[in-house]
């Protein structure tokens, strides 16, 4: 079945360090890709996605390109800030009659300090 | 847009009492998604809908919790007698599937934090 799997959290860094997390996945078909954010207390909000191979998504400075070749859909971010503390969910969504579905990675709380 | 709405936003509840989640999808919106987060388990999908209909129930974790959506601006997940367990942060999530194939994103809900004492 198809599933998604991130790089293992919690990640601490500090303000204007580079961020990368890592997010592969297995799917059948062509998944479209999203990247999701959770703030503390709130419920989870999109960040970006792409939709085909080699696609980038982009938001809030934060970018992740579709790799099929290597089925891998990593986030990316030059300069982190204080504010991007959060949890960050990767997720596919299956082609075909999925009703919608999301499978989800299992998360990546990541920490920024001052 | 206002968004998912979920009520109530905190519910503290005793062993053995009934619980009774709402959820209200975006105007518009064909399909409907109950999450459960713990710290332990993460985001588990419970069950979700489209057009109303329940499509995929599998993750009802046992007979107690049940959802219905009786049209398609109104739905509930409730927990029949809860347990200290039930304790999680319960969202709900609305997307649209569209006729020509497209699925928009899945919006979700601020969360309802269950506790059950």
């Amino acid at each position: 079945g198809d599933s998604v799997t991130q790089m293992e959290g919690p990640v601490t860094l500090s303000e204007e360090a580079f961020l990368t997390i890592n997010c592969t996945y297995t799917a059948t078909g062509y998944p479209s890709l999203f990247w999701y954010v959770q703030y503390p207390g709130e419920g989870l909000q999109l960040l970006l996605k792409a939709t085909k191979a080699d696609d980038k998504g982009s938001n809030k400075g934060f970018e992740a390109t579709y790799r099929k070749e290597t089925t891998s859909f990593h986030l990316e971010k030059g300069s982190v800030q204080v504010s991007d503390s959060a949890v960050y969910f990767c997720a596919l969504l299956a082609g075909g009659t999925s009703y919608g579905k999301l499978t989800f990675g299992q998360g990546t709380i990541l920490t920024v300090h001052p | 847009d206002a968004g998912v709405i979920q009520s109530p936003r905190h519910e503290v509840t005793e062993m053995g009492q009934e619980v009774t989640l709402r959820c209200k999808p975006i105007s518009g919106h064909n399909s409907l998604f109950w999450y459960r987060q713990t710290m332990m388990r993460g985001l588990e999908l419970l069950i979700y809908f489209n057009n109303n209909v329940p499509i995929d129930d599998s993750g009802m974790p046992e007979d107690r919790f049940s959802a219905k959506m009786p049209n398609a601006s109104f739905s509930t997940l409730k927990i029949q007698p809860s347990e200290p367990r039930d304790s999680a942060v319960y969202f709900c999530a609305s997307s649209l599937i569209r006729t020509s194939g497209g699925i928009d994103t899945q919006y979700f809900g601020p969360g309802t934090r269950l506790t059950v004492l």
